[in-house]
């Protein structure tokens, strides 16, 4: 069965301080892996997707990498206005199928 | 250029009733999915659907739940006889073909009473 776990579940830094958000996934064929950001009581929206390992993107003040086995979200400096979820997700192959495998997400605040 | 749009973004329904569920994709894409998130769980996926196709309904429940994507007008995602369990937030995506991004759009947050 395909997974997505990430971590940690919260997380709380001090303004500037910066850090790393994990996923690692299990999936028996990756077609795509996708970051986005879920504030409170509003839809995911959409920051990245990667597609093969070593491959890296990049927004302001984050950064997305991606191995074989896991994906990481740098925040560098990050600011108060960083604080939401940070949602993983995937996409494995298989004919038809072109739905979204979701992490639970890391819960980032960031005291200014 | 709009968002994907979903209607209403309330709904209260009393056990038994029905509940139905609009999403109006982004202009230009014909791909739409709906996805449930749960309290303290993730965003599971439900129903995949083109223009008229229902493409792959793996992660729908069995039953009491359909959803269609007609010619003209929104998606419609119908809960038939809801229980408490159906409380939840259920949002839709869209893009443009498949194996490209999904945009989602605010959600809709049902409570059964």
């Amino acid at each position: 069965e395909d997974q997505v776990t990430q971590s940690p579940e919260a997380l709380r830094l001090q303004e500037g301080e910066s850090s790393s958000l994990n996923c690692s996934y299990t999936v028996s064929g990756l077609r795509g892996l996708f970051w986005y950001r879920q504030d409170p009581g509003k839809g995911p929206e959409f920051l990245f997707t990667l597609y093969s390992a070593g491959e890296e993107k990049e927004k302001e003040r984050l950064k997305a990498t991606l191995t074989k086995k896991e994906s990481f979200l740098h925040i560098t400096a990050p600011k108060p206005e960083d604080s939401a979820t940070y949602l993983c997700a995937v996409r494995v192959r298989g004919g038809g199928a072109d739905g979204l495998t979701f992490g639970k997400g890391t819960h980032l605040i960031i005291q200014p | 250029n709009a968002g994907v749009m979903q209607n209403p973004r309330h709904l209260v329904r009393r056990r038994g009733q029905e509940a139905r569920l609009r999403c109006s994709p982004m202009k230009g894409h014909s791909h739409v999915y709906w996805y449930r998130q749960l309290p303290e769980e993730g965003l599971k996926f439900m129903v995949y659907l083109q223009k008229e196709n229902i493409i792959d309904e793996s992660g729908m429940p069995k039953e009491r739940f359909s959803a269609e994507f007609p010619k003209e007008g929104p998606s419609i995602l119908r809960i038939q006889q809801v229980v408490r369990g159906d409380s939840a937030a259920y949002f839709c995506a869209s893009s443009p073909t498949s194996n490209y991004e999904q945009y989602f759009g605010p959600g809709t947050r049902l409570t059964v009473t």
